[in-house]
């Protein structure tokens, strides 16, 4: 069964760094685009990146562009998204997800668990 | 504020019929792009409910629909049950913007 796991999050400083990632199993990991998407506490989902099956192609919401890096690495059936920079508006619940590429909009089919990143001084 | 509107909560009681509305625009649904649904209860992850307008995944129970026209989209649950109280997503694709990939605000639906 498809599996996505997150881990890295944590405690972090304003203007620190952090290092998510999500392993996946249960698919070929190197036929689907991977997206982070965050929801911050009690409040909607927001997506932030995706990274394409070749990793040649990667988009970015305003809100992380220039801060946050997203990348792949297929032996590994991983996906990460590093983060610099953050500010206290980032502290949320990141997810990962398995997108289906759709030509009239893609989709979240599974998603992890997520990961909590929290940021304070 | 988010480009996809939607309903921040409603309500049914057991067995009826509650309806979750979810309005765009011309850079979004109304370009004809297709709107996807998500269920996520309380201390969960999301799960895809609906895609590409009106599908269900399978495990799906078929008392969840939805349809799509113009610049707006509704999911519908008939025959409300306690587990559906949860908060629902619609999302899209919008072209207008450079992250395109966009989420309603959600609707937290209560079972009376």
């Amino acid at each position: 069964q498809v599996q996505l796991v997150e881990s890295g999050g944590g405690l972090v400083k304003p203007g620190g760094s952090l290092r998510l990632s999500c392993e996946a199993s249960g698919f070929i990991f190197s036929d689907y685009y991977m997206s982070w998407i965050r929801q911050a506490p009690g409040k909607g989902l927001e997506w932030l990146s995706y990274i394409s099956i070749t990793r040649s192609f990667t988009s970015y919401a305003d809100s992380v562009k220039g801060r946050f890096t997203i990348s792949r690495d297929i032996a590994k059936n991983s996906v990460y998204l590093q983060m610099n920079n953050l500010r206290a508006e980032d502290t949320a619940v990141y997810y990962c997800a398995r997108q289906i590429y759709h030509d009239a909009g893609d989709y979240f089919d599974f998603w992890g668990q997520g990961v909590l990143v929290t940021v304070s001084s | 504020q988010s480009v996809l509107t939607q309903p921040p909560s409603v309500s049914g009681a057991p067995g009826q019929r509650v309806t979750i509305s979810c309005t765009g625009s011309s850079s979004n649904l109304g370009a004809d792009y297709d709107v996807h649904w998500y269920q996520q209860v309380p201390g969960a992850a999301p799960k895809l409910l609906i895609y590409i307008n009106d599908n269900r995944p399978s495990g799906v129970p078929d008392r969840f629909s939805a349809s799509k026209s113009g610049t707006s989209a509704s999911l519908v649950i008939t025959g409300l049950q306690a587990e559906d109280e949860a908060h629902y997503f619609c999302q899209s694709y919008d072209r207008s913007l450079s992250g395109p990939l966009i989420f309603g605000g959600g609707t937290k639906l209560t079972v009376l």
